[in-house]
């Protein structure tokens, strides 16, 4: 499949640091999305890089995409409490194919 | 506009029970889906749609079965519980971007116990 493999499996930071996890994939991608899941709910769409992109912001997020090394990080800066959750990625052929997910990072963030 | 509507929230089985999770999207996505998330597996895709009246099976398909009679509705049906079903149950929708990305909207997630 399709699967993304999310490292470390827990972070742990201080309120105002900011936080950095990583994606791993094996086969090549159309692009790759970050979801979001706070405790006890649904998966959150975050954002999404395209295969052509190297970089992209979105607020205090910044999502990075090597397709060489088939890789990608999404940096958290200036964490809030508020951001704990668990953060997963989604690598993807494109169109209408099926998202995979691993098991995440979790990330706690403390006031 | 409510997104993806999943019921019940909670559900406690009785093993051999049989019952329907019901899931709806009220956005006019062509594509549903349903996950399962256990802890430390990660999500698990057990049946999706691309659209009304075709079905498909993803990674853990026994035990369920699926049907997409319109485009708003896909319910999961357990068709003999079993312990092993305990699990989160998700379902998603999406409409393709413009770039041709599958962009995921999720449910709430229905939590379900086999006794």
């Amino acid at each position: 499949s399709q699967q993304g493999e999310e490292d470390p499996q827990a972070l742990s930071i201080q309120e105002g640091e900011n936080a950095t996890m990583n994606c791993s994939y094996k086969t090549s991608i159309n692009n790759l999305q970050w979801y979001r899941q706070n405790s006890g709910r649904g998966l959150v769409h975050l954002i999404l890089i395209r295969s052509n992109e190297r970089e992209k912001h979105s607020g205090r997020l910044r999502v990075t995409l090597d397709t060489s090394k088939k890789s990608s990080s999404l940096l958290i800066t200036a964490s809030r409490a508020a951001d704990t959750a668990s953060y997963f990625c989604a690598p993807s052929k494109g169109g209408a194919n099926n998202l995979f997910f691993g098991t995440g990072t979790r990330l706690t963030v403390i006031p | 506009n409510a997104g993806v509507t999943q019921t019940p929230k909670f559900q406690v089985l009785k093993t051999g029970q049989s019952m329907t999770l019901q899931c709806a999207q009220d956005m006019n996505h062509e594509y549903m889906s349903w996950y399962r998330q256990d802890p430390g597996m990660g999500l698990r895709l057990i049946h999706y749609s691309v659209g009304a009246g075709i079905t498909d099976q993803g990674e853990v398909p026994n035990g369920y079965n699926v049907s997409r009679s319109t485009t708003e509705d896909f319910p999961l049906r357990l068709l003999s519980a079993a312990p092993s079903q305990t699990s989160v149950y998700f379902c998603a929708s999406s409409y393709p971007t413009g770039s041709g990305a599958n962009v995921l909207t999720f449910g709430a997630g229905s939590r379900l116990t086999v006794l």
